[in-house]
């Protein structure tokens, strides 16, 4: 199976909250797990990566929770900015697959001031 | 330092009319993608390149053609164009496949309208 599924769809919170969205995949050749970040009118922009080998990544007030063994892993946004409202896709690729990345449906994030 | 650059940034078409989706890299990457993006489907890859002279279908590559004759630009062609191509296009490109060779580079996409 190719697909990664993400959820939830939207999520709304206020600022300083810590959103947190959710990605399950089944193919276990997947290797790097990247999360982009797309604002409205642009193209989607790299935020952070993962891969399996480790359970957490962060970068800045970015954080993925990585679980190998149930195939999910998880962005954690850290005292939530304004800024921060996008629309975010997890994706998922195998290295062996010619760099084709599988992306989540996508979470539209609003950020209330 | 352009990046990924996708022209038109919009357009309107009618059915069965033709077009072509320009992009054009300038980082020197072999790698090149096409995407559509569909409100809640995520992005679906209709096709790819892995250097010049070399293309291959995605998931979604159905009424859609490409070429790449050179390592900068990969065009997309819509022969006759049908409503169900209505979406938002975006190009891609990364130097390589492996984890070490990502990300892939966005271009911020040609919002295409089919009526």
């Amino acid at each position: 199976q190719q697909q990664v599924k993400q959820s939830p769809q939207s999520l709304i919170v206020q600022k300083g909250g810590i959103p947190i969205i959710n990605c399950a995949y089944e193919n276990t050749a997947f290797d790097y797990f990247p999360w982009y970040q797309q604002f409205p009118g642009k193209g989607p922009a790299l935020l952070i990566a993962i891969r399996p080998d480790v359970s957490e990544k962060k970068e800045g007030r970015f954080t993925i929770s990585f679980n190998k063994s149930a195939k999910q892993f998880s962005l954690h946004i850290m005292d939530s900015q304004p800024g921060d409202s996008a629309t975010y896709f997890c994706a998922a690729i195998s290295s062996g697959n010619t760099g084709k990345l599988i992306f989540g449906q996508g979470t539209t994030l609003q950020v209330k001031p | 330092n352009a990046g990924v650059t996708q022209t038109p940034k919009f357009r309107i078409l009618k059915i069965g009319q033709s077009m072509t989706l320009q992009c054009a890299q300038d980082m020197n990457h072999n790698y090149m993608y096409w995407y559509r993006q569909d409100p809640g489907m995520g992005l679906k890859l209709i096709y790819y390149s892995v250097g010049a002279g070399i293309t291959d279908k995605g998931e979604v590559p159905n009424g859609y053609n490409v070429s790449r004759s050179t390592t900068e630009d990969f065009p997309l062609r819509l022969e006759l164009a049908a409503p169900s191509q209505t979406s938002v296009y975006f190009c891609a490109s990364s130097y390589g496949q492996g984890y070490s060779n990502q990300p892939q580079h966005f271009g911020d996409g040609t919002r295409l309208s089919i009526l």
